[in-house]
This record gives C-alpha cells, structure tokens and sequence, in this order.
C-alpha cells in the first residue's frame, strides 16, 4: 500500500523554465511534508517542507504548495538549472511521528 | 557535506558474512536512522533510535542488527544475508524535540550479497 505517490518516473525540462513536480498521499494524518534531492552515488539531501497549516513555502528558487483537500503536493523549481538534474523524492509525516514514508522518485533532467 | 558520514561506502559480501555498517553524525542530533532502498522501490524504514534507545524496529529480519552506542553513532551488523537483500543502505539523523523533524541523510552504503 503506497501512502505517498510520485506517479511522473521522469520529467525533462529546458534551462530557463519552470519545473513542477508531483506528490499525492493517501494518508490524512499526514501533517509535514518534506521534499528531498538525490545525486547519484550520494545521499538524498534536504530541500524545503510544508506543514500541514500552510499552502505554500518558499525557499528562493523553490517553492512547495499543499493543497491538503486533494492530498496533492508539488514542488516548482523557477527558473531551472542543469545542476538541479537529479532524483526528486518527496515524503510525508504524522504528528509527532519520526517514520518519513517517501514516494517512489521523480528523475528531473534539465536541457541546456 | 551533510553532516552524516557512513562507511563503508560500497561492500561486497557472501551470504555466511558478518559485517557491519557504520554511521556518524556530526550534527548534534539525538535520533538516527537506517533506511533501506532497493532497486525501483522507495525509502523503507528499518530502525529508529532516540537518545540510544531503539524506539521503532520496522518488522526487519533478526540478520540485521542494528546497535547505538551513543548519540552519534549508529551501526547496522549484518549476518547470514539474503542476495535480496542488496540495497543502497542510508543512515539519518534528526533532531528530536520537535513534532516535526527533517531528518539528514548519509551518502550511503551500497552493499552487494552474493
């Protein structure tokens, strides 16, 4: 049973534009939500989150929207770089709960 | 630099080994974390400890053992292994005062069972 989904494996952008990646969770006691980035051959490393109070977090060029009645969430890279290249993963969180469940990946490529 | 430092970063092992994974943070963190990820599937939680104390064991077969010292090492001992379970095995750590924690992930380790 998948709690959190990334149903895109791959996404190709061109230099420039904007990249929207996407998240749907089943789970509504689901209340953080996190997005992570992963290099090849490295760990996944920490991007931005999202409590469940808010719709939307911004972190310079990324920004992550909640729209918690369709238990969507997506992730907009603006503008686009190749160095932002990499697997995306987003995952989620209870209340007081340390157990991150995380969706399958979105490979991002970015075309110069 | 994450702050999270895992090795060895690649190993290689029979089914009749015993090894161990070792991880440390240098965050000042006081809950770690094994994760597992294997080919094509997501992030699987394996351990949770919380200022040494396991607090989450995620239904893992006794070959693995994880062990915590202190709060800043953490080591999974492996033993009789399975080939299905080579992964790429990461290590976490948080900062748990908080409801909502970001956890910190390791480089990794890739192990390979045959």
């Amino acid at each position: 049973d998948q709690q959190v989904k990334q149903n895109s494996p791959s996404l190709s952008v061109q230099e420039g534009r904007i990249s929207i990646l996407n998240c749907d969770y089943t789970n509504s006691m689901f209340d953080y939500f996190l997005w992570y980035k992963k290099y090849p051959a490295e760990g996944p490393t920490f991007l931005i989150s999202i409590s469940s109070i808010k719709d939307k977090n911004e972190d310079g060029r990324f920004t992550v929207f909640l729209n918690k009645s369709a238990k969507h969430l997506s992730l907009h890279i603006v503008p686009s770089q190749p160095g932002d290249s990499a697997v995306y993963f987003c995952a989620a969180s209870e209340w007081g709960a340390q157990k991150l469940v995380f969706g399958q990946g979105t490979r991002l490529t970015i075309n110069p | 630099e994450t702050g999270v430092t895992q090795t060895p970063r690649h190993l290689v092992m029979g089914m009749t080994n015993k090894k161990s994974l070792k991880c440390e943070q240098h965050l000042g963190h006081n809950a770690m974390y094994w994760y597992k990820q294997s080919a094509k599937k997501p992030l699987e939680l394996m351990f949770v400890y919380n200022f040494k104390e396991q607090t989450e064991n995620n239904s893992v077969p006794s070959r693995f053992s994880p062990e915590c010292p202190n709060s800043s090492h953490l080591f999974l001992h492996l033993h009789t292994l399975q080939p299905e379970d080579s992964a790429l095995y990461l290590c976490a750590s948080s900062q748990a005062t908080s409801d909502q924690e970001t956890q910190y992930f390791g480089p990794g380790t890739r192990l390979l069972v045959l």
